[in-house]
């Protein structure tokens, strides 16, 4: 049973484009959303972060909308450029209150921007 | 500052072979884990520690051992090779107050 559904698998935009990734999820419990990037031969790392307190944030070109009422939230990375070709994870961390809490990850998605 | 180090970096093993993939940290993180990635499937979180000592399950721990004697490493081992177990390992870390959590290299296993 999959905690966090992640989509598309893949995307390719033109540079300059904005690629969205959506993620959704069921369990109420997920206190903490964060988005990774992972290079290839690389290990996953940090991206960006949002708690369910907020609808928004962002850093950079890099932007999470949350929308807690619908169980959704997806990223979203403006003026795209060629760098950014990556695979994107979302994850969901099921902390009931604890930061010791379990981290749940999407399948990833495969984002290739062209120059 | 390595951050976490992962070794080795590939390995190919026989079915029903035995070994060890090495994991340290130099950040002195409490907690630790192993997730593998395999096409298509995302992160699966394998074991992980929040102390010396101290392990547990996570989604997908069969087959797999760990044990955590020191804060720094945190190896996982594999008792008996399947063909199944071929995947990319990555092992994180990270405080347990809930810094973001620092991945390794991984480690890329096929066992034929």
């Amino acid at each position: 049973q999959q905690q966090v559904k992640q989509s598309p698998q893949s995307l390719i935009v033109q540079k300059g484009g904005i690629p969205i990734i959506n993620c959704a999820y069921e369990n109420t419990a997920f206190d903490y959303f964060p988005w990774y990037q992972q290079f290839p031969g690389k290990g996953p790392a940090l991206l960006i972060a949002i708690r369910p307190d907020v609808s928004e944030k962002k850093e950079g070109r890099f932007t999470i909308s949350f929308n807690k009422s619908a169980k959704q939230f997806s990223l979203h990375i403006m003026d795209s450029q060629p760098g950014d070709s990556a695979t994107y994870f979302c994850a969901a961390r099921d902390g009931g209150g604890s930061t010791l809490g379990r981290l749940y990850f999407g399948r990833g998605t495969q984002l290739t921007v062209w120059p | 500052n390595a951050g976490v180090t992962q070794t080795p970096k590939f390995q190919v093993l026989k079915t029903g072979q035995s070994m060890t993939l090495q994991c340290a940290q130099d950040m002195n993180h409490e907690y630790m884990s192993w997730y593998r990635q395999d096409p298509g499937m995302g992160l699966r979180l394998i074991h992980y520690s929040v102390g010396a000592g101290i392990t547990d399950q996570g989604e997908v721990p069969n087959g797999y051992n760990v044990s955590r004697s020191t804060t720094e490493d945190f190896p996982l081992r594999l008792l008996s090779a399947a063909p199944s177990q071929t995947s990319v390992y990555f092992c994180a870390s990270r405080t347990v107050s809930g810094s973001p959590l620092h991945f390794g290299n991984g480690t890329r296993l096929t066992v034929t």
